[in-house]
């Protein structure tokens, strides 16, 4: 079947700590995203990716990085200087950039730092 | 500041009634609306969209309607079915070429009830 997966649901890190948040497609989308979840808030963009070895900053990349090395990966790190990691992440793609009616969205990882 | 509002957390309609979830918008700018759906432990997906040179569109049982000189917008489902019951999110494209970005409301939580 294709589709978006995200591993692992629940993530559990403690303070000052790297994590990195997989995300992995198979339907051939040129277009990959990084959403952000936080009670109160809509989605917010931190990352996007429009084609293979290129990416863009969102509108809260700060304390994140990426890299997209191959068409069907595009893994979220998030590092020690993202002042509020704990989230919800969501993961999406689309067969071309901005097509957000063809945006499909993986189940999302749950981010817990202690 | 919340540029799409979702007014209502959440929304109960018997089965087979009509469900309606409205979307308040304060930036004029924004020209492209969407809808998406998310059951519990799943990404959202995409449901219905408008553009900002219409005032409604239909696709079965989902109408969206726009009105624009309110900056409002409204998903009508009819009839509901218990397997409408989701968070339903609406969203505004703003913006052209690399600066297109999608701004999303909070969500309204619909129960269908049998």
């Amino acid at each position: 079947d294709g589709g978006i997966t995200q591993s692992p649901k629940y993530l559990f890190r403690k303070e000052g700590q790297n994590v990195t948040l997989s995300c992995e497609q198979n339907l051939n989308h040129d277009a990959m995203y990084w959403y952000r979840q936080d009670p109160g808030q809509g989605l917010r963009l931190i990352y996007y990716s429009q084609i293979v070895n290129d990416f863009q900053k969102g509108d809260i990349a700060e304390g994140y990085s990426v890299s997209r090395e191959k068409k069907e990966s595009f893994p979220l790190t998030v590092t020690s200087a993202q002042k509020n990691p704990t989230a919800f992440y969501l993961c999406a793609s689309s067969p071309r950039s901005y097509s957000y009616n063809e945006q499909f969205f993986g189940p999302g990882t749950r981010l817990t730092v202690l | 500041d919340q540029q799409v509002k979702q007014n209502s957390p959440s929304l109960s309609v018997q089965e087979g009634r009509i469900s309606i979830l409205n979307c308040d918008y304060t930036n004029s700018m924004f020209d492209y609306f969407l809808w998406y759906k998310k059951y519990p432990a799943e990404g959202p997906t995409f449901l219905i969209s408008i553009s900002s040179i219409k005032d409604k569109n239909e696709d079965g049982r989902f109408t969206v309607f726009l009105n624009k000189s309110a900056k409002h917008l409204s998903l009508h489902i009819v009839p509901s079915q218990p397997g409408d019951s989701a968070v339903y999110f609406c969203a505004a494209k703003v913006g052209a070429g690399n600066n297109r970005k999608l701004i999303w409301g909070l969500g309204t939580s619909l129960a269908v009830n049998p």
